[in-house]
């Protein structure tokens, strides 16, 4: 089984709705981060939580939110989805000690 | 701001041969620097972590190197392979464990 696990890996939806894209590791890691990739751009981090009780915005939170129920949970919300949050958003944790980041095997966002 | 440059955006080359791919970024305050690959429909899979008082690490075939104070690194393929075709991606860890990628270089290895 996989370690960080993202679910749906495929979305398509339409403006306005809301979405939630959730993360789930079983490393054990008190880090925890979302990313998204768009073309040209590489990946850009949104959030990231370093335990239960800390949320920190990256560098494009605008439009997201997230929630962290349990050390092993991690989930992004879209409030009211728009065209350009059309992405492949990436899930990823890591350890203080080592600072490798682990990544999941992304979820591929449409918003039409 | 820190900028990451991933110089060329895609590389074909032959089996057999030996490439470097190259990766330049503009703020040398970095903790450490990690060459990423990735797969079509997969994630990011670590290759090689350089912490910022290092000067190289070596896996197999690969080798990763740190010019910090010209803001350049080097990740060195020997004996490229057809399962090494991915794309590369590189990216610089600063404070508040913050990642800033590249664009990455699509890697094509010709059997």
């Amino acid at each position: 089984d996989a370690d960080v696990t993202q679910t749906p890996r495929n979305r398509i939806t339409k403006t306005g709705k809301r979405i939630m894209l959730e993360c789930s590791q079983t490393k054990g890691h008190d880090r925890m981060y979302w990313y998204r990739q768009d073309p040209g751009l590489g990946l850009r981090l949104i959030y990231y939580s370093f335990d239960v009780k800390d949320i920190n915005k990256g560098e494009i939170s605008d439009g997201y939110s997230v929630s962290r129920q349990a050390q092993a949970k991690f989930s992004l919300s879209l409030e009211s989805a728009i065209p350009n949050q059309t992405a492949l958003y990436f899930c990823a944790t890591s350890e203080a000690r080592t600072d490798t980041q682990y990544f999941g095997p992304g979820t591929r966002l449409t918003v039409l | 701001k820190q900028e990451v440059t991933q110089i060329p955006a895609a590389l074909s080359v032959p089996e057999g041969e030996n490439l470097v791919l190259n990766c330049s970024f503009t703020d040398s305050a970095i903790y450490n620097l990690q060459w990423f690959r990735q797969d079509p429909g997969k994630g990011l899979t670590s290759l090689l972590l350089i912490q910022s008082s290092q000067r190289e690490q070596t896996s197999g075939r690969l080798n990763a190197s740190l010019d910090k104070s010209s803001g350049r690194s080097t990740l060195y393929i020997a004996a490229s392979q057809p399962g090494d075709s991915a794309t590369y991606l590189c990216a610089v860890l600063q404070g508040a464990q913050k990642l800033v990628f590249g664009q990455g270089t699509r890697l094509t290895i010709n059997p």
